[in-house]
């Protein structure tokens, strides 16, 4: 089945250090959406990426997609404290009926 | 005002017993799911319901039963609770069935079963 792997699963960055976590698919992605949990809280949609090469910004986060649809990354410039939390990206699968999330990338800021 | 409620926010209960989550959402939306979240943060989609209709039915155990009495109420009942039963369990919403809608969480049940 389908698999979606998110690096790293950790990471750790100083204050205003930038920040990256990439989404890889064995398969093509038809799109790919991103969320962010806070810890303690609930997923919350971010964005979503449809056409190859896609590039979206959202204040101090970037999202990609790959050329090839098989992969995704979320770069976010100068964290802050309250960038904290896991992000996940998630995919289509089971015909477009529902969505499979990646492993997550848990982000820790130190301020 | 909350879009998508959950009660309880929190469940404690022994091993054995039986217990229900309730879902509701106000945001007119066709479409809910139940999620498991373990300890590792994997999220997994559980089951998804369409106007009351079941769609998705994952790979789990049948002690693990969804009602959907109207579009706006997904309820999950589990019966004879194990300990692997302990996670987050998020309900969630989307307008539409299928990928490309936002989906909407609701705030989450922690379980844990001793």
């Amino acid at each position: 089945g389908q698999q979606v792997m998110q690096i790293p699963q950790y990471q750790h960055v100083q204050e205003g250090e930038d920040f990256t976590t990439y989404c890889n698919s064995s398969t093509t992605l038809s799109n790919i959406q991103w969320y962010k949990q806070r810890p303690g809280g609930h997923p919350v949609f971010l964005i979503q990426l449809v056409k190859s090469g896609e590039v979206k910004k959202q204040k101090r986060l970037t999202f990609q997609f790959g050329e090839a649809k098989k992969n995704s990354s979320l770069h976010i410039t100068a964290t802050q404290t309250t960038d904290v939390g896991t992000y996940f990206c998630a995919s289509p699968s089971g015909g477009y009926q529902k969505v499979t999330f990646g492993t997550g990338t848990k982000l820790q800021v130190i301020p | 005002d909350t879009a998508v409620s959950q009660t309880p926010k929190y469940l404690v209960t022994q091993m054995g017993n039986d217990k229900s989550i309730k879902c509701e959402q106000n945001l007119g939306h066709d479409t809910m799911y139940w999620y498991k979240q373990d300890s590792k943060k994997f999220l997994k989609i559980m089951f998804s319901y369409n106007n009351k209709e079941l769609i998705i039915n994952e790979t789990v155990p049948n002690r693990f039963s969804p009602k959907s009495p109207d579009k706006a109420h997904l309820n999950l009942h589990i019966n004879s609770l194990e300990l692997g039963d302990s996670a987050v369990y998020f309900c969630a919403s989307s307008q539409k069935r299928g990928f490309g809608d936002t989906q909407y969480f609701g705030p989450g049940t922690r379980l844990t079963v001793l």
